[in-house]
């Protein structure tokens, strides 16, 4: 069964921390893996990793993709309050069609 | 540039209905895909439309359709609706196709079957 896992589901810090958040997948003809951030409205994109290896980075946060391992981690440092939302993982893949399964995503909360 | 914009953002009907969301992508995306959102089951991916046709499609019930139009306007119908049924619906438009490309969501119409 194709599946995203995201961990941890929840996590409290306070600002200045940094933070790592893990994303592993089980999907057939794996296309991409993307990051969504989701506050209290639609999600907005952060990244999309296709390849391995490959850090991308914004800003304070950054991310990374192992397709060997079949996971991916989001990095994000000094954390701000601003930083308080979802996070969530989708994988694009081909079976019949391409399709996406999202996981279920990470909570975190930064405390002033 | 305007964003991603949905009509209507809330709306309320019975169950047994069928109700008609509509989406307006970025101004030249071509790519729109739907996504159904509930506490419980996540963001789950319906199906995506390109140059009006359907290009990709989740693992939904056929009571779930949608169509393109030629200005890349999409819409999407579900009919003989169901109390599961209830959830925020998003769309997200991209350049040429949401694999390939980054995503832009709008802010969703929320659903509700009595």
């Amino acid at each position: 069964e194709d599946k995203v896992v995201q961990s941890p589901l929840s996590l409290v810090v306070h600002e200045g921390d940094t933070v790592t958040l893990n994303c592993s997948y089980e999907v057939t003809n794996f296309r991409s893996l993307l990051w969504y951030k989701q506050e209290k409205k639609a999600p907005t994109f952060l990244f999309m990793l296709t390849s391995s290896g490959i850090e991308k980075k914004s800003g304070r946060l950054s991310s990374i993709l192992d397709k060997k391992e079949l996971f991916s981690i989001l990095n994000i440092t000094a954390t701000q309050t601003g930083d308080s939302a979802v996070y969530l993982c989708a994988v694009g893949y081909y079976s019949g069609t391409y399709k996406y399964i999202f996981g279920t995503g990470t909570r975190l909360k930064v405390l002033a | 540039k305007a964003g991603v914009t949905q009509t209507p953002r809330y709306l309320i009907k019975t169950r047994g209905q069928q109700v008609t969301l509509s989406c307006s992508p970025i101004s030249g995306h071509r790519s729109v895909s739907w996504y159904q959102q509930t506490p419980g089951q996540g963001l789950q991916f319906l199906f995506e439309y390109f140059s009006e046709t359907q290009r990709n499609k989740g693992n939904f019930p056929g009571r779930f359709s949608g169509r393109q139009f030629s200005n890349s306007r999409s819409e999407m119908n579900v009919s003989t609706l169901e109390l599961g049924d209830s959830a925020l619906y998003l769309c997200a438009s991209s350049l040429a196709g949401a694999l390939s490309y980054e995503q832009y969501f709008g802010p969703g119409t929320r659903l509700t079957v009595t």
